[in-house]
């Protein structure tokens, strides 16, 4: 089993509608939890952390977590073509390791 | 800009060969972190390196290799490269040990032929 699993893409998604990206980890024991985006050819930019269950919003970002059920998700609202991009979930373990899924590719349709 | 820099950009190589990357982290940060990143994968977790002291290792052959220098930049050193080391390497940084929010650098694309 994976440690971190996202939702196969890509997912495409017309303008303005909201995108939602799901993952599931495997270490109970996790705390920290964050949502990077990634274009093509470039490394990944830190969007979201969520450490508490329950909803974060920062913008046009909601990042949700239920640690009972070992689930993380991203919603993006309003999605804008510039949000066309890889979206990768990372799980911080207890020994400070970071473990990243494979990402969720995003297209937003104009 | 996260402030964390990476070099070189890009670089080839051929089997057999050593390589070693750069980076500097960001203003403040005392702790690095190293990743390699496949085609269409996430970044897997090589190393992380606190006030130049080893803190943690991934998945990761011993030739895969690193130091952190007193100025807190570091390298990462791969000997006998392998095919299937080309990868995208990614260096983060963070503002202590164990300290949540990593910021990467630009990366550094390796070919090896």
């Amino acid at each position: 089993q994976k440690e971190v699993e996202q939702n196969s893409g890509p997912l495409s998604v017309p303008e303005g509608a909201i995108a939602s990206l799901n993952c599931t980890y495997s270490d109970r024991g996790s705390q920290s939890f964050f949502w990077y985006r990634q274009y093509s050819g470039k490394s990944p930019e830190l969007i979201m952390f969520i450490y508490s269950n329950g909803d974060k919003e920062d913008g046009r970002f909601t990042a949700q977590l239920n640690k009972a059920s070992q689930y993380v998700s991203l919603l993006i609202r309003d999605s804008q073509p510039s949000d066309s991009a890889t979206y990768l979930c990372a799980v911080l373990s207890n020994d400070y390791k970071l473990s990243f899924g494979a990402g969720t590719t995003v297209t937003v349709r104009a | 800009e996260t402030g964390v820099t990476q070099s070189p950009t890009h670089l080839i190589k051929t089997r057999g060969q050593q390589v070693t990357l750069r980076c500097s982290s960001q203003s403040g940060h005392n702790t690095v972190s190293w990743y390699q990143q496949a085609l269409g994968q996430g970044p897997q977790f090589i190393f992380q390196y606190y006030r130049e002291e080893e803190n943690g290792r991934g998945n990761f052959p011993p030739r895969f290799s690193g130091l952190q220098f007193p100025n807190y930049s570091s390298e990462l050193n791969v000997n006998a490269l392998e095919l299937d080391d080309s990868a995208l390497y990614l260096c983060a940084s963070s503002p202590g040990w164990g300290a949540n929010t990593q910021y990467f650098g630009p990366g550094t694309r390796l070919t090896v032929l």
